[in-house]
């Protein structure tokens, strides 16, 4: 959805590299989150923040960081990639309040090769 | 932790068929479900939810049930068109007041014309 966006769509790296991804929501949600996708693994969540103070470890946080720059901007980073973070990146975003409805964006796929 | 399955990974349907998508949890805290349409090269999509006072809950065409004794609940997609055609997670979510949701591996609903 346009409410929730992530860039880059795609991007193909090098073991090594540092990586960021950036999601950015204009529905003014306090909590954002940071999944990733792998075939016949569903969605494994990596790190979640409930508001721009709080920062929280997922399933799956290592050899990942984040940061939240703002209410409305939650990054992604990895700090050194290794081909087994090649995967589909979700960002999404939830109110906080009234629903636990997850909003999702359109994904970035990420190759390390 | 949150352990949740599906009974079959892929369902083909004819167009105008009812389909019925299962999902298992295993976490009797759950209250609260959610179910979410992935369409291929996009994020997950908010079909339909339920609370764990109701068991049964219907929305355009879907229908969820829920049967907390057995802690299974089902999507119901009735009159299946070829734009269903995506893949379908269940998403438990417990009573902890925290939104981290447990996603399962998905069902993938094929719909053939």
């Amino acid at each position: 959805d346009a409410d929730v966006t992530q860039t880059p769509r795609n991007r193909i790296t090098k073991t090594g590299k540092r990586i960021m991804l950036e999601c950015s929501q204009t529905k003014g949600h306090d909590r954002m989150y940071w999944y990733r996708q792998d075939p016949g693994l569903g969605l494994r969540l990596i790190y979640y923040s409930f508001d721009v103070k709080d920062i929280n470890k997922g399933e799956i946080s290592d050899g990942y960081s984040v940061s939240r720059q703002a209410q409305a901007k939650f990054s992604l980073s990895l700090e050194s990639a290794i081909p087994n973070q090649t995967a589909l990146y979700f960002c999404a975003t939830n109110p906080g309040i009234s629903t636990d409805t997850q909003y999702f964006g359109p994904g970035t796929r990420l190759t390390v090769l | 932790g949150e352990s949740v399955g599906l009974h079959l990974p892929t369902l083909s349907v004819q167009e105008g068929d009812n389909s019925i998508i299962n999902c298992a949890y295993s976490n009797s805290a759950s209250d609260y479900f959610i179910w979410y349409k992935q369409e291929s090269g996009k994020g997950p999509q908010f079909i339909i939810d339920i609370r764990s006072n109701m068991d049964k809950r219907q929305g355009q065409r879907v229908t969820v049930l829920l049967n907390k004794t057995v802690k299974h609940l089902s999507l119901q997609i009735a009159a299946t068109q070829p734009g269903d055609s995506a893949v379908y997670f269940c998403a438990p979510h417990p009573s902890s007041g925290y939104s981290t949701l447990t996603f399962g591996k998905g069902t993938m609903l094929l719909v053939s014309p």
